[in-house]
């Protein structure tokens, strides 16, 4: 069984701390991830996506890619209050999602 | 406005009455897919479509049906719903299944409730 793993916390930072969000998978043949940020009663939108190992960085937002290791992660910079969320990981190649982890950013 | 549409929003019935859960999309999508989410446990795969007429089971099938008889539709059936169903679903699309610079849009969820 393929699987895509996250805490799921809470994890909670004090506002303008950095929020490091971590995801592991199991498939070694897996190439690219998205993450994906969820709000309470909504539905998940799309931050970013990966698929080379490294760093990928969007304003606040960086993804990193190990795919040595099998993890990805995402890291927010400057945390606000409206960073509050669930951040989802998911597989691309079969949309596969990790059960999320719930963030909370303290103002 | 580039959407994928799912109703209804909310839906009470009683075990083992039918029911349908709309969706559509005004992308032309290829892919369309349907995830149900519980707490703890994320979004699960229930089927997926890769293009017209093709369909295939995800992660937790048990007790639902589909079809893709048009591109842009992609309903999800619940023939004798149970109580274990009771979950919030969401429909999601994207231009092509499986790859990276074409991700999931989803609809806004239909929660359901079986008593």
């Amino acid at each position: 069984q393929k699987e895509v793993e996250q805490n799921s916390g809470p994890l909670s930072v004090p506002e303008g701390a950095i929020a490091s969000l971590n995801c592991t998978y199991s498939d070694r043949g897996s190439q690219s991830f998205f993450w994906y940020r969820q709000y309470s009663g909504k539905s998940p939108e799309l931050i970013m996506f990966i698929y080379s190992n490294g760093d990928k960085e969007d304003g606040r937002f960086t993804a990193q890619l190990n795919k040595a290791s099998q993890y990805v992660s995402l890291l927010i910079r400057d945390s606000q209050p409206s960073d509050s969320a669930t951040y989802l990981c998911a597989v691309t190649e079969d949309m596969r999602f990790g059960a999320g982890t719930r963030l909370t950013v303290k103002p | 406005e580039a959407q994928v549409t799912q109703n209804p929003r909310y839906l009470i019935t009683v075990t083992g009455k039918k029911l349908t859960v709309t969706c559509s999309q005004n992308m032309n999508h290829e892919y369309m897919s349907w995830y149900r989410q519980d707490p703890g446990l994320g979004l699960r795969q229930i089927y997926y479509s890769m293009n017209v007429e093709v369909t295939d089971k995800g992660d937790v099938p048990e007790g639902y049906k589909v079809s893709r008889k048009e591109k842009r539709n992609f309903p999800l059936i619940l023939e004798s719903p149970s109580p274990n169903q009771t979950s919030l679903y969401f429909c999601a699309s994207s231009l092509i299944g499986g790859q990276s610079n074409s991700p999931l849009h989803f609809g806004n969820g239909t929660r359901l409730t079986v008593t």
